[in-house]
């Protein structure tokens, strides 16, 4: 069973305001990564991390930005929300060298 | 391009019976693959993987099987149960790499 934890689980929020999602793991897992789900379509990679410090951008293009302070953490931020950001955001880790990624419960978000 | 496809967006299964869900993908170089479960307003779950070197790996009432020459991959589930009702992801990876590439879903019914 995998330890990985976000909160909001859910939130609205209006248009322009700012919003950090939070994700922690405990499994001292050296990847993370964000993915982004839309009701009935694929998940997408929007961004990933190798460590501490180091963060990179997925194959969806993404207007959020993410940082790795520490290894059990990986919060992504919107600075200005707007409808089109609403959908499913779901966190996930991996060992470094392993193949099955984990995943939180996930964050929906509403923009109004 | 999609690289992964679930041809099946939903199947239905009568309880007890096999439910066999399907999943053909088109990079030849992918060399592990996973099955993931979802239900809603929750994350993916791990489910089931095999490497490119196997055809078969089985766990309980779950079996994958990998068909390399057809680049298919199928989920078989028996006997069926009704918490089985979810959607059911393939997604696809090369060793090392860690970033998934998932397929669009298919969302199993088990009727009682």
């Amino acid at each position: 069973e995998a330890d990985i934890y976000q909160t909001p689980r859910y939130l609205v929020i209006g248009t322009g305001k700012k919003i950090t999602l939070e994700c922690s793991q405990t499994m001292g897992h050296d990847k993370m990564y964000w993915y982004q789900q839309d009701p009935g379509m694929e998940l997408h990679l929007i961004h990933y991390s190798y460590g501490v410090n180091s963060t990179e951008k997925g194959d969806l293009s993404s207007e959020s930005t993410v940082s790795r302070i520490r290894t059990e953490h990986f919060p992504l931020t919107l600075e200005s929300a707007r409808p089109s950001h609403t959908s499913q955001y779901l966190c996930a880790s991996s060992e470094y060298g392993g193949n099955t990624i984990y995943f939180g419960e996930g964050s929906w978000l509403t923009v109004v | 391009d999609q690289q992964v496809k679930q041809n099946s967006p939903s199947l239905s299964v009568q309880e007890g019976r096999i439910s066999i869900l399907n999943c053909d993908y088109t990079n030849s170089m992918f060399d592990y693959f996973l099955w993931y479960k979802k239900y809603p307003a929750e994350g993916p779950t791990f489910l089931i993987s095999i490497s490119s070197i196997k055809d078969k790996n089985e766990d309980g009432r779950f079996t994958v099987f990998l068909n390399k020459s057809a680049k298919h991959l199928s989920l078989h589930i028996v006997p069926s149960q009704p918490g089985d009702s979810a959607v059911y992801f393939c997604a696809e990876t090369n060793f090392g790499n860690e970033k998934l590439t998932f397929g669009t879903g298919t969302r199993l019914t088990i009727i009682p």
